[in-house]
């Protein structure tokens, strides 16, 4: 297996501009995170899907952000409008969920708005 | 709410010595501990994870141990080596919002 794919690996907009990420989980793997890593703040969960259906988006922290989840193999992460405090790395991971809950992540996508 | 710290934040040791690095989570709830490794630039890969019965787990030169009652966890690198060098984080799974909460991290240099 390929493990998690993100894409674009990186992005460089500007202020006010749409930003959309995406991942492709592990194929099997009906659990579905999108974390945000700062050095500020580390890494801080934003979301996470089961079974493509959203669970708890208690980390979102706007309305500017929105995810979804149209099937089994494909999620987005969206930004708008973008903010320079949104630059970050933005991280997806996958799992199998129950008592294991083990975690694998992707490569993640560097952010970076002027 | 489930609070991770990992201390030391940053590590320097020379090549071939045997190192520990400490994990400590304030809610004793936890399904399980989790210990990633990100390289620069590079997304997190898992080394261990413990699940909440058990004491430890071993995967090569790694052994991870687990105290429960106590909130801690601990990492343990024998006979680290130049490409140990990355930062390692541990992970708690807990809550009933299920939800992984992650230390800092501690930065490990390795010096050949």
């Amino acid at each position: 297996d390929a493990g998690v794919i993100q894409s674009p690996r990186h992005e460089v907009t500007e202020m006010g501009q749409e930003v959309t990420l995406r991942c492709k989980p592990i194929s099997g793997h009906d659990y579905l995170f999108w974390y945000r890593q700062t050095m500020m703040r580390g890494l801080e969960l934003l979301i996470y899907f089961n079974n493509n259906v959203p669970i708890d988006d208690s980390g979102m922290p706007e309305d500017r952000f929105s995810a979804k989840m149209p099937n089994a193999s494909f999620s987005t992460l969206k930004i708008q409008p973008s903010e320079p405090r949104d630059s970050a790395v933005y991280f997806c991971a996958s799992g199998l969920g129950g008592s294991n809950n083990e975690q694998f992540f992707g490569p993640g996508t560097r952010l970076t708005v002027l | 709410k489930q609070e991770v710290t990992q201390i030391p934040a940053a590590l320097s040791v020379p090549e071939g010595e045997n190192l520990v690095l400490n994990c400590s989570f304030t809610d004793s709830a936890i399904y399980n501990l989790q210990w990633f490794r990100q390289d620069p630039g590079k997304g997190l890969t898992s080394l261990l994870l413990i699940q909440s019965s058990q004491r430890e787990q071993t995967s090569g030169r790694l052994n991870a141990s687990l105290d429960k009652s106590s909130g801690r966890s601990t990492l343990y690198i024998a006979a680290s080596q130049p490409g140990d060098s990355a930062t390692y984080l541990c992970a708690v799974f807990s809550g009933s919002a299920r939800q992984l909460t992650f230390g800092s991290g501690t930065q490990l240099t390795v010096l050949p």
